[in-house]
């Protein structure tokens, strides 16, 4: 089964860095999203991506955070300057189109520690 | 903005009995979606629900949709050790972006 694969794994970072989140989507999939799960809540929708644009944003997606599709294959979270409470389980996620009736893929994740 | 509520947060059972998560959304929903989230693992789609009123089953869960579309539930009948995990509702929008509710994790005792 096609799947959205994830790099890294888990990443720890010092505060003030910048970190990079790499996910390839399912190949024919048009629309990429971003999310993120704080350690024990809920997962929190950050970023929709379609068309090479992002298409919708939540209040936690700010002017710290980027997306970028490179190259066609790539789907980048940016995050310029990290903080402590960017700690979190990001997860990427792409969808067909994004109608009801087509499935989201998540990927596995990647766990970023901002120490 | 739109809220998904989703209750209990947690639930032990002992092997064999019933369980059962509610989701509740502040607004009309489109459609709802389950999710399953294993301890470290990835939300994985359970199902989708589309119509008012609609029950889908899939072997031991039952997943229910309000008429008003604003509430759904899950139901696991005779659970196992295989069903533990974090069970997410998630409302959709038009733009396909998820809402998710808080979870419920759900322990099954042997």
């Amino acid at each position: 089964e096609p799947e959205v694969t994830q790099t890294p794994s888990h990443q720890v970072t010092q505060m003030g860095q910048e970190v990079i989140l790499r996910c390839v989507p399912i190949s024919n999939h048009l629309y990429f999203y971003w999310y993120r799960q704080i350690l024990g809540q809920k997962v929190e929708f950050l970023v929709s991506f379609y068309n090479n644009e992002i298409s919708e944003k939540s209040e936690i997606f700010d002017d710290q955070f980027s997306v970028e599709r490179p190259d066609g294959s790539n789907f980048t979270l940016k995050i310029r300057s990290t903080k402590l409470e960017d700690s979190a389980m990001y997860f990427c996620a792409s969808s067909v189109n994004p109608a009801g009736g087509n499935t989201i893929y998540f990927g596995e994740g990647s766990w970023l520690t901002v120490v | 903005g739109q809220q998904v509520m989703q209750i209990p947060q947690y639930q032990h059972v002992q092997e064999g009995e019933d369980f059962t998560t509610y989701c509740n959304s502040s607004t009309t929903l489109s459609n709802i979606q389950w999710y399953k989230q294993r301890p470290g693992g990835h939300p994985v789609f359970l199902i989708q629900l589309v119509k008012s009123g609609e029950v889908k089953k899939q072997k031991r869960l039952t997943f229910q949709f309000g008429e008003a579309k604003k509430n759904s539930s899950l139901h696991i009948t005779a659970t196992q050790t295989t069903d533990v995990g974090t069970y997410f509702c998630a409302g959709r929008s038009n733009t396909g972006k998820l809402i998710f509710g808080q979870g419920t994790t759900l322990q099954v005792k042997p």
